[in-house]
């Protein structure tokens, strides 16, 4: 069966530093997303992709935060400096154009210390 | 911006229980509401979506209920177990894009 892939699984980084995650979707899912789970609560929609273009990062925090997507496949999401309230689990997921196939990855579980 | 609503946020029942886990929203223009499994530190599972058009969908022990005009939703589990265990998520999204807005969970403990 098809995965949405993440890594690392888990990052430990200190405050004001720098760090990256990475997600690869389901092979021909032309939208990809990355949410935010704070413990406790539901998923939040950073930044959607339509291919290669942004369509939607109305809740990125865009001093810090950024996330690309080049070649239309795979996707960094990237912050800098990290503080303390980014400790979280990033989700990645991918689906068709339509919505069709919505699928999740595992996460990756940060912690800013 | 649409609400997702979760009540109880946790629930802890006995082996062999039914429940029914509740689930309300504000969005008038759902296009479909799906129920999401997540365990511990993990991602998350699909367990079952209703589109707008439908009234409920069921999977073995699970069956899930969708009422647009009361704005509510409800998953009801069967014979609880053990590994059932989980924080149970639901989310709609709306007829203008594929974004999901999250409940904020019920936490599920069975007690063997």
């Amino acid at each position: 069966e098809a995965e949405v892939a993440q890594s690392p699984r888990y990052k430990i980084t200190e405050k004001s530093q720098a760090v990256a995650f990475w997600c690869d979707p389901i092979s021909g899912h032309a939208t990809l997303y990355w949410y935010r789970q704070i413990l406790g609560q539901g998923p939040e929609l950073l930044v959607q992709f339509q291919d290669e273009s942004v369509v939607d990062d109305s809740q990125l925090p865009k001093d810090r935060f950024s996330a690309e997507r080049l070649k239309g496949v795979d996707s960094t999401l990237k912050i800098q400096p990290a503080e303390l309230g980014d400790s979280a689990m990033y989700l990645c997921a991918s689906s068709e154009p339509t919505g069709r196939g919505y699928t999740f990855g595992s996460g990756t579980r940060l912690t800013v210390v | 911006k649409q609400e997702v609503t979760q009540i109880p946020a946790a629930l802890s029942v006995p082996e062999g229980e039914n429940l029914v886990l509740n689930c309300s929203f504000t969005d008038s223009a759902i296009y479909n509401l799906q129920w999401f499994r997540q365990d511990p530190g993990k991602g998350l599972t699909s367990l079952l979506l209703i589109q707008s058009s439908q009234r409920e969908q069921t999977s073995g022990r699970l069956n899930a209920s969708l009422d647009k005009s009361s704005g509510r939703s409800t998953l009801y589990i069967a014979a609880s177990q053990p590994g059932d265990s989980a924080t149970y998520l639901c989310a709609e999204t709306s007829n203008t894009g594929n974004q999901f807005y999250f409940g904020t969970g019920t936490s599920l403990t069975v007690i063997p």
